[in-house]
């Protein structure tokens, strides 16, 4: 069973508002991915990390959306201005490593509803 | 893009039956990582494998990388086997890229 923690589980923002949302990676995973889930099942990828650096990140994350991985803190996903296309499920997944084999381990996710 | 195609959209089984799980990929691939989640649920992690075959209790996994299609076998279906059943695909260390999944409806 996962270790990854994602908090809070469900988060309701009006339009133009904040949201923040935490996730503590499995115990010893220096990766770290947020994926966003949308009502059809459709998986956008937006950002990783390896420990506080970050790997990869899509258009749409550098223009809103803010992540980051500090030492000793939780990771956080936070979107400065929501709008109604963010409803969605956000995923954190962790993994050991950046490797070929390497197994990737989700949380339970943060649901966003923006209204 | 790199795109990662399932079928069959769904699958409705009666409890007892197999079913076969497809999964191909747009291009090359280090491994499958098939992922189960049940409606508003998180992703479990069900297999991992870059090629061949893996089993786990009920279920298999076959990947053949260099044919860019993967599967998993589900035997003896239960019902609480339903839900949504997601193929990703691995390129190294970077993200993983979904399927739109199979959804397993397994009836007594």
């Amino acid at each position: 069973n996962s270790k990854v923690i994602q908090t809070p589980r469900y988060l309701v923002k009006g339009q133009g508002q904040k949201a923040k949302m935490r996730c503590i990676p499995e115990k010893g995973h220096p990766v770290v991915f947020w994926y966003q889930q949308n009502k059809n099942n459709e998986f956008k990828f937006l950002i990783n990390f390896q420990n506080q650096e970050v790997l990869q990140q899509i258009d749409m994350t550098e223009k809103r959306f803010s992540a980051e991985c500090p030492s000793n803190s939780p990771c956080s996903l936070e979107i400065q201005s929501s709008e109604a296309g963010d409803s969605a499920l956000y995923l954190c997944a962790s993994s050991l490593r950046r490797g070929r084999d390497t197994e990737v381990f989700f949380g339970k996710g943060t649901r966003l509803t923006v209204v | 893009g790199q795109q990662v195609q399932q079928s069959p959209a769904s699958l409705v089984l009666q409890e007892g039956e197999n079913a076969e799980l497809q999964c191909n990929f747009s291009s090359t691939a280090t491994r499958l990582q098939w992922f189960y989640q049940r409606p508003g649920g998180s992703l479990v992690s069900l297999l991992s494998n870059p090629s061949g075959t893996k089993h786990t209790g009920r279920l298999t996994s076959t990947t053949v990388t260099k044919e860019r299609r993967g599967s998993l076998h589900i035997s003896s279906s239960q019902i609480t086997d339903s839900g949504t059943y997601l193929c990703a695909m691995g390129q190294g260390g970077r993200a993983l890229i979904f399927g739109t999944g199979t959804t397993v409806s397994v009836s007594p």
